[in-house]
């Protein structure tokens, strides 16, 4: 069975100070992809980023980045030079590799509530 | 611009009572999804369809169905809503995987309270 697991419950941080949020997943295929969303204070999901097992590779954009290691089966989330509008809860997913036209289905994690204060 | 549209955003029931949450896409996805969100406990899949005409069990599909209506549109149904059903309920959508999992897209949730 797949399972995501976010330890932090909630971090706070003051404005401008960089933020990591910990991922951490449990599967058993050899092909699967991962996922981090931002559901703001709105309540909309907002889809961030997605990684497939075979790309180890770090992905930054802009102020956001994102650490891959299977080695450790993290998939870390770091936000530099954080701002009040970072304020969320965001989420960390799994998927199975689908099915060729088929969907797949995403195992959340529990969500870490970031706060940035001014 | 519409992309995964909820129906209705707002629902308090009594105890007993049935509902359909409906929802619509109109990005030509073939996958749809339903999901809850409960406080703690990050969202949880109840029912998915792979395509139009198939339907598949999440983790959490009791005292729930659904009908893939059409390609465009999923609904969910409470038949004998419970308290324990109160909840954020979530329709997602994606496109066909041809080989690489897309993205699901979601819509704004609609927020369901069983008295």
């Amino acid at each position: 069975a797949q399972k995501v697991t976010q330890a932090q419950t909630e971090i706070s941080v003051v404005e401008k100070e960089d933020v990591t949020l910990d991922c951490v997943y449990e599967t058993r295929d050899t092909t699967y992809y991962l996922f981090w969303y931002k559901q703001p204070p709105s309540g909309e999901l907002v889809f961030l980023i997605r990684r497939n097992s075979f790309d180890e590779q770090n992905e930054i954009s802009g102020r956001y980045s994102w650490n891959f290691q299977k080695s450790t089966s993290s998939f870390n989330f770091t936000i530099t030079a954080s701002q009040v509008v970072d304020s969320a809860v965001y989420f960390c997913a799994l998927s199975e590799a689908g099915i060729r036209n088929s969907g797949s289905r995403l195992t959340f994690g529990e969500g870490t509530q970031l706060t940035v204060n001014p | 611009n519409a992309g995964v549209t909820q129906t209705p955003k707002f629902q308090v029931l009594k105890t007993g009572q049935s509902m359909t949450l409906q929802c619509a896409q109109d990005m030509n996805h073939n996958s749809m999804y339903w999901y809850r969100q409960d406080p703690g406990m990050g969202l949880r899949l109840i029912y998915y369809s792979a395509s139009e005409g198939t339907t598949d069990k999440g983790e959490v599909p009791n005292g729930y169905n659904v009908s893939r209506l059409n390609k465009r549109e999923f609904s969910l149904r409470l038949e004998s809503a419970a308290p324990s059903q109160t909840s954020v309920y979530f329709c997602a959508s994606s496109a066909p995987t041809g080989g690489v999992n897309q993205p699901q897209h979601f819509g704004d949730g609609t927020r369901l309270s069983i008295l």
